[in-house]
């Protein structure tokens, strides 16, 4: 079974610049999060998708970022403009059911704001 | 609102040690609780989880924890450490709320160093 794919898995910028990253959960996946995790941190929750509805985004720093799930699988994460505290790794989890104990993650975006 | 304490930033055992990692959580009901390893450049793995039964739960990797109520603890143990368990390891608590969503909030980790 394919885990939970992210892309890229580097990401260099200068402050004000857009980026943006994307996740693939697995297969059959109906929930998605997206969580920061900045250096010496727990990973923090910012937006979490039930098929291509939005559950919680409540920590999601909207001003500058945004996320979409257009149809339900694959999920994009956007930074328009960045800011050096976004400096961090972008974790994309996924689980069976929005009740599901068991969130699975992929191996993160780092993004480095110059 | 839930939280978790990992008192310890960075600990430093020898191979073949046993091992400690301490958690405490805040949550007014009886939690899930889970632990995840964060090798460098990787995912976070679910190392093992609590949810109800018995209190002393096995994992992966020879890992295990256990769930004390009374003092609000969930600390993993290993009795003796591989040089490959070096590592980062996040304890986690979570809930249900009442729209039937998961909601887990991590610890901020720690940092296991092993020596020769």
């Amino acid at each position: 079974e394919a885990g939970v794919a992210q892309s890229p898995r580097y990401k260099i910028i200068e402050k004000r610049q857009s980026v943006a990253f994307w996740c693939n959960p697995i297969s059959g996946h109906a929930t998605l999060y997206w969580y920061q995790q900045i250096l010496g941190q727990g990973p923090k929750l910012l937006i979490q998708f039930q098929n291509n509805g939005v559950v919680d985004d409540s920590q999601l720093p909207k001003d500058r970022f945004s996320a979409e799930r257009l149809k339900g699988v694959d999920s994009t994460l956007k930074i328009q403009p960045a800011k050096l505290e976004d400096s961090a790794v972008y974790l994309c989890a996924s689980s069976l059911d929005p009740g599901s104990n068991i969130q699975y993650f992929g191996a993160g975006t780092r993004l480095s704001v110059l | 609102a839930q939280s978790v304490t990992q008192p310890d930033i960075h600990i430093t055992v020898s191979e073949g040690a046993s091992l400690e990692l301490r958690c405490n959580y805040s949550y007014g009901a009886t939690p899930y609780l889970f632990w995840y390893v964060q090798s460098p450049g990787q995912g976070l793995q679910l190392l093992l989880k609590y949810f109800s039964g018995d209190t002393l739960v096995q994992g992966i990797k020879g890992f295990e924890a256990e769930f004390k109520r009374s003092q609000s603890s969930f600390n993993l143990r290993k009795p003796s450490v591989h040089w490959s368990d070096a590592a980062e390891y996040f304890c986690a608590v979570g809930a249900v709320d009442s729209g039937g969503y998961q909601k887990v909030t991590f610890g901020i980790g720690t940092k296991l160093q092993v020596i020769p």
